[in-house]
C-alpha cells in the first residue's frame, strides 16, 4: 500500500514569503503529525490532526499553522517565513494509539 | 514534560557485528510507549521498534531487540548481525499513553545516534 506522501520534496522560497506544505497520510490513517527537523534543534513537534481537530500543538509560533481536510490529508502553512524556518519538515500518519508513525519523506524547506 | 537522552552521538561498527545503542528517558507517566526509529539518508523515518511500557517482556524483531529497563527509565536497542544497509541515524522516542480514545500524544525525540556499519 502507498506510504505517507509529502510534497513537494524541496521548496526555496525567499524571507517574508508563506509556504504551504502538503502531506497525504496512508490510507485510513485519521491521525496525522507534524514534525520540524533542524541540525541544531532536532526534531520537534509541530501540530497533530485527528478527524480535521487539532488535538495538539507544539511550541511554535502563530506564523505555524495547519489544517486537516475531511479525506484525512493535511496541510501545514508558514507565513512570513524566517531564515530559521529552514529545515527538514516530516510528516507521519498513524492508525491507532501507540501503534507508531508511518512518516513521509519530508519536504526540505530552505528560506534565502 | 519529558526528555530523551541519547548519550552517543556517533558509533561504528564492523559488519556482522552486535551493536547496542543506548536510550534513557525521564518522565512522571506510568503508561507510554517507546520507539527507536531509523533515518537513513533518503530522510524517511522508519519505524525500528516499539514498546509498551506496562508489558514487562522485551519486545524483538528480527535483528532488532530492546533491553526495557522501567525502573531505571532505559531503553536500549541491540542490533545484531549488523549489515551495511543499517547506517542511518536513530532516534529514541516516547509517547505518552492518553486516555483518551482519540489522536496521538506526541512523540518526544532524543538527539540521535549516527551509526556506521563498516564493511
Amino acid at each position: 500500500k502507498a506510504g505517507v506522501t509529502q510534497t513537494p520534496r524541496y521548496l526555496i522560497k525567499t524571507r517574508g514569503q508563506q509556504v504551504t506544505l502538503s502531506c497525504s497520510p496512508i490510507s485510513g490513517h485519521r491521525s496525522v503529525s507534524w514534525y520540524q527537523q533542524t541540525p541544531g534543534q532536532g526534531l520537534q513537534f509541530l501540530f497533530e490532526y485527528f478527524s480535521e481537530t487539532q488535538r495538539n500543538k507544539g511550541n511554535f509560533p502563530g506564523r505555524f499553522s495547519g489544517r486537516q481536510f475531511s479525506n484525512s490529508r493535511s496541510e501545514m502553512n508558514v507565513s512570513t517565513l524566517e531564515l530559521g524556518d529552514s529545515a527538514l519538515y516530516l510528516c507521519a500518519s498513524s492508525l491507532n494509539r501507540g501503534s507508531g508513525y508511518t512518516f513521509g519523506s519530508g519536504t526540505r524547506l530552505t528560506v534565502v | 514534560a519529558q526528555t530523551v537522552t541519547q548519550s552517543q552521538p556517533e558509533m561504528s561498527v564492523q559488519e556482522a557485528e552486535t551493536v547496542t545503542l543506548s536510550c534513557t528517558y525521564d518522565t512522571s507517566e506510568s503508561n507510554y510507549y517507546l520507539f527507536w526509529y531509523k533515518q537513513p539518508p533518503s530522510r524517511q523515518m522508519i519505524l525500528v521498534i516499539r514498546q509498551e511500557a506496562y508489558k514487562q517482556q522485551n519486545a524483538t524483531e528480527n535483528r532488532f531487540s530492546v533491553n526495557f529497563q522501567k525502573a531505571a527509565k532505559s531503553f536500549s536497542l541491540k542490533i545484531s548481525d549488523s549489515q551495511l544497509g543499517d547506517t542511518a541515524m536513530y532516534f529514541c522516542a516516547f509517547m505518552k499513553q492518553d486516555g483518551s480514545n482519540f489522536g496521538n500524544e506526541k512523540l518526544t525525540f532524543g538527539t540521535g545516534t549516527r551509526l556506521t556499519i563498516i564493511p
